[in-house]
């Protein structure tokens, strides 16, 4: 069974434009998780998606959004970039959705933003 | 405010020791908690969660944790670590099981194993 994929796997860009990052979960699992990570701040979550609907968020700011297709691919955006949005994008995938439900989640390796 | 502590920074435990990790929350009602293990070669892994029940929560590779809700506590712990314990850990929580939840984590935990 293949894993979580990230795409890409590293990506530059600069102040103030947007990116766009791709999950794709393991097959037959609808639960998509997205965190954040940076020396700073540490692991921060982002948001869940399940069968295309978000289900949990954390504290980030409206620049940061996601998605979730039919087939279970998820994506998550940032607008207007900034330095501190500088981090390693982690995603994972689960059969259930919710916190109170989740049996086991697998995690893809992750997505190296640099933002200068 | 809810929130998540790790209390060590760096712990080193000798190959073959006991080794336990230390995880306080701050919560209004009992809370859903995690630990999860990060390494190089591994990623981010789910080692085990509580929800409610037994205080005492077994985990992938070994691991347990207890619950201890006089101490606010969820402290993992191994009788015995190997070299390939080494990495970092994260405790988490979140008060909500359903929909429109946070998941906190602590700042982690790193362990580093002497031979």
């Amino acid at each position: 069974k293949a894993g979580v994929t990230q795409t890409p796997r590293y990506l530059i860009k600069t102040r103030g434009q947007q990116v766009t990052l791709s999950c794709s979960p393991i097959s037959g699992h609808r639960s998509v998780s997205w965190y954040q990570q940076t020396p700073g701040q540490g692991l921060q979550f982002l948001f869940e998606y399940f069968s295309e609907t978000q289900r949990n968020k954390g504290n980030f700011p409206g620049r940061f959004s996601g998605r979730q297709f039919s087939n279970s691919r998820s994506e998550m955006n940032v607008s207007t970039l900034e330095l501190g949005d500088s981090a390693l994008y982690l995603c994972a995938s689960s059969s259930l959705a919710g916190f109170g439900a989740v049996e086991t989640q697998y995690f893809g390796p992750g997505t190296r933003l640099l933002v200068l | 405010a809810q929130s998540v502590t790790q209390p060590d920074i760096h712990i080193t435990v000798s190959e073959g020791a006991s080794l336990e990790l230390r995880c306080n929350y701050s919560y209004g009602a009992t809370p859903y908690l995690f630990w999860y293990v990060q390494s190089p070669g591994q990623g981010l892994q789910l080692l085990l969660k509580y929800f409610s029940g037994d205080t005492l929560v077994q985990g992938i590779k070994g691991f347990e944790a207890e619950f201890k809700r006089s101490q606010s506590s969820f402290n993992l712990r191994k009788p015995s670590v190997h070299w390939s314990d080494a990495a970092e850990y994260f405790c988490a929580g979140s008060d909500y099981g359903g929909s429109q939840g946070n998941l906190i984590f602590g700042k982690g935990t790193k362990l580093s194993v002497k031979p």
